[in-house]
């Protein structure tokens, strides 16, 4: 079982910028969650996905958006990208939205985002 | 709204010693708490869980939690430290039925455990 993989492992981009993250959960799950980890903070919770909608959302701007297809995996995207989006992007997994937290959410290694 | 509060931002210890993390929690709504670590360019690992019933909750790795619900507390504890526990420890809550809480977790700042020979 490969678990949560996440790519690419470490990207660049400048200010104004697109990016494109994606995540594959682990064999089972169908509910993805996405944090931002700035440098030195904890993870903040951006948005939760199940059955290809987004169920539950957290404090970020619509710059920040994201996809569920229908075998699960997820993107990530932000627009117009400024140089505090600079972070760890971190993708979670669990089996079932309703039992979500009962169930352990299983995180991946993140991609490392630099902004310049 | 819910928030943590891990009291120690740095805990240096030496080997086979006993170590405790703090964390406070607020929420106004029921909770369920967890404890994470995170070793160097790795995602979060769950060390243990709260969910309901005995306040104490033992985790992989030897780590054990109790949860206070007066004190509005979940410390980490672990009566003897191994050099592999050097790592970043998160607390993290969870709102536990229902409501815009539910399903998303709200992480503390961290606590930086370093254990010295």
């Amino acid at each position: 079982d490969a678990g949560v993989t996440q790519s690419p492992t470490h990207l660049i981009k400048t200010r104004g910028q697109q990016v494109t993250l994606r995540c594959s959960p682990k064999s089972g799950h169908d509910t993805v969650s996405w944090y931002q980890q700035a440098l030195g903070q904890g993870p903040q919770f951006i948005f939760q996905y199940y059955e290809e909608e987004e169920r539950q959302r957290g404090n970020f701007p619509d710059r920040f958006s994201g996809h569920q297809f229908p075998n699960y995996s997820s993107e990530l995207n932000v627009n117009a990208l400024l140089l505090g989006d600079s972070a760890l992007y971190l993708c979670a997994s669990s089996p079932g939205q309703g039992k979500t937290l009962q169930e352990t959410q299983y995180f991946g290694p993140g991609t490392r985002l630099l902004v310049l | 709204a819910q928030s943590v509060t891990q009291l120690d931002s740095q805990v240096p210890v030496f080997e086979e010693a006993p170590v405790e993390l703090r964390c406070n929690y607020s929420s106004s709504v029921s909770v369920y708490l967890f404890w994470y670590v995170q070793y160097p360019n790795q995602g979060l690992q769950l060390l243990l869980k709260y969910l309901s019933g005995s306040t104490l909750v033992k985790g992989i790795n030897g780590f054990e939690a109790e949860f206070n619900k007066s004190q509005t507390s979940f410390h980490l504890r672990k009566p003897s430290v191994h050099i592999s526990d050097t790592a970043e420890y998160f607390c993290a809550v969870s709102g536990s039925a229902g409501g815009t809480s539910y399903g998303k977790l709200t992480f503390g700042q961290g606590t930086i455990l370093t254990v010295h020979p």
